[in-house]
């Protein structure tokens, strides 16, 4: 594993409500990623980072929004959480070879 | 931009059975091809990768993978599989420093 963790591992929060997630690795990696995950549609990217406050959209980047100001955080932010959001949340390192390695995940269900 | 497409949503086999699971993807340039796995509550696990080189991987678990330019795939396969490959597979893709694309996965369902 590339040591990483993810917090909190579930969360159950209603509709209109902040909610952050958080990725934390202790490799000292530059690329990390947020994907979503829902059934019949595989993994979809976010948001991901480059570096220390680096950061670009993905595929599905409406509603969220992302920070890393060091470089073993980054943390993903649904403003105003909606019931469209509820799904499992993972993050990824890319290593050496330009893989990913995930973490747990954290799912999200939104009420 | 790239695109996955994974054959079968759905296999299920028999122990002992082969196995063959494909995947086509769009990009025409030099590509870095993956398979991972996803055991049922847990998250993805690098299978294999092909980057250059010998196009037949092999990964973990008795799993291999060749990759055919011509036909743009990456088709992932094991002789003879076991209940415990009960997961959902995915094959993803990228090219050079781009993000990675994912296929929308195959659930293999390995009966005992």
């Amino acid at each position: 594993d590339a040591g990483i963790t993810q917090s909190p591992r579930h969360k159950v929060t209603e509709t209109g409500t902040p909610v952050t997630l958080r990725c934390h690795q202790t490799e000292n990696h530059r690329y990390m990623y947020w994907y979503r995950q829902d059934p019949g549609h595989g993994l979809r990217l976010i948001h991901y980072s480059y570096g220390v406050k680096d950061t670009d959209k993905g595929e599905v980047s409406d509603g969220y929004s992302v920070s890393r100001s060091k470089t073993e955080d980054f943390l993903l932010t649904l403003e105003s959480a909606t019931s469209s959001q509820t799904s499992v949340y993972f993050c990824a390192l890319q290593g050496a070879d330009n893989e990913q390695y995930f973490g747990p995940g954290t799912r999200l269900t939104v009420t | 931009a790239q695109s996955v497409s994974q054959h079968n949503h759905h296999v299920i086999l028999s122990e002992a059975a082969s196995l063959e699971l494909g995947c086509n993807y769009s990009y025409g340039g030099t590509v870095n091809l993956f398979w991972y796995v996803q055991y049922p509550g847990q998250h993805l696990q690098l299978l294999l990768k092909y980057f250059s080189g010998d196009p037949l991987v092999k990964g973990i678990k008795g799993f291999e993978a060749e990759f055919i330019k011509s036909k743009f795939s990456f088709n992932l396969r094991k002789p003879s599989v076991q209940w415990s490959d009960t997961a959902e597979y995915f094959c993803a893709v990228n090219s050079g420093y781009s993000t990675l694309t994912f296929g929308k996965g195959t659930m293999l369902l390995v009966s005992p």
